[in-house]
């Protein structure tokens, strides 16, 4: 069964830093592209970052050198490490699937909740 | 940056309904629209990529359309499980994902 299960998600305090892991099973993380979305509580989706099969990497400007997305191919596991946290970034975190050729998202994890407050 | 909105923001139906939802660009992004399902403390699900191609596994009373700018997704006759909110996404200029601000849809 292809899936993605996120972990990692808590309670941190403003400046403190979390790492979120996404798990995927049924397919092959480095062979596509992944990117991380989140919501804030009662709030729409928005987009955070990306990595591509080639290994580039990009973000949003709201997380730009704070956050850094990355993988490990042999515990095919996405990570999103996430440093100078700021009350704004308390948000379900999603880890999510592009398919290929279309740059949509069709295979979504279950979510993780960070909440950054002091 | 490219903005999406939607329209309306919010709506009642009943069930049998014919739902009609519009998304926006600021501007044009051809064909490269999406639209998500979401309900409440659940993942988004795709519906609909590349502005009119269904989802493997989505029911066909889903549809979607439109080019350019201006974006519909319409429920053929609503369904109990299709309340929900729906949010359109535009993948013309990536990276930058860009999510609409949703619409929910609830029972008249």
């Amino acid at each position: 069964e292809v899936q993605l299960v996120e972990s990692g998600g808590g309670l941190v305090q403003p400046g403190g830093s979390l790492r979120l892991s996404c798990a995927a099973s049924g397919f092959t993380v480095s062979s596509n592209y992944m990117s991380w979305v989140r919501q804030a509580p009662g709030k729409g989706l928005e987009w955070v970052s990306v990595i591509y099969s080639g290994g580039s990497t990009y973000y949003a400007d709201s997380v730009k050198g704070r956050f850094t997305i990355s993988r490990h191919n042999s515990k095919n596991t996405l990570y999103l490490q996430m440093n100078s946290l700021r009350a704004e970034d308390t948000a379900v975190y999603y880890c999510a699937r592009d398919k290929v050729g279309f740059d949509a998202f069709d295979i979504w994890g279950q979510g993780t909740m960070v909440t950054v407050s002091s | 940056d490219i903005q999406m909105t939607q329209s309306p923001s919010s709506l009642s139906a009943s069930v049998g309904d014919r739902v009609t939802i519009t998304c926006r660009a600021s501007q044009s992004i051809s064909s490269y629209l999406n639209w998500y399902q979401q309900k409440p403390g659940k993942a988004p699900k795709l519906l609909i990529y590349a502005a009119s191609s269904l989802q493997s596994g989505v029911p066909s009373r889903f549809s979607g359309s439109g080019s350019g700018t201006d974006f519909t997704l319409t429920i053929s006759s609503l369904q109990p499980e299709d309340f929900a909110t729906y949010y359109c996404q535009q993948s013309y200029s990536t990276p930058g994902f860009t999510f609409g601000p949703g619409t929910k849809v609830d029972i008249k």
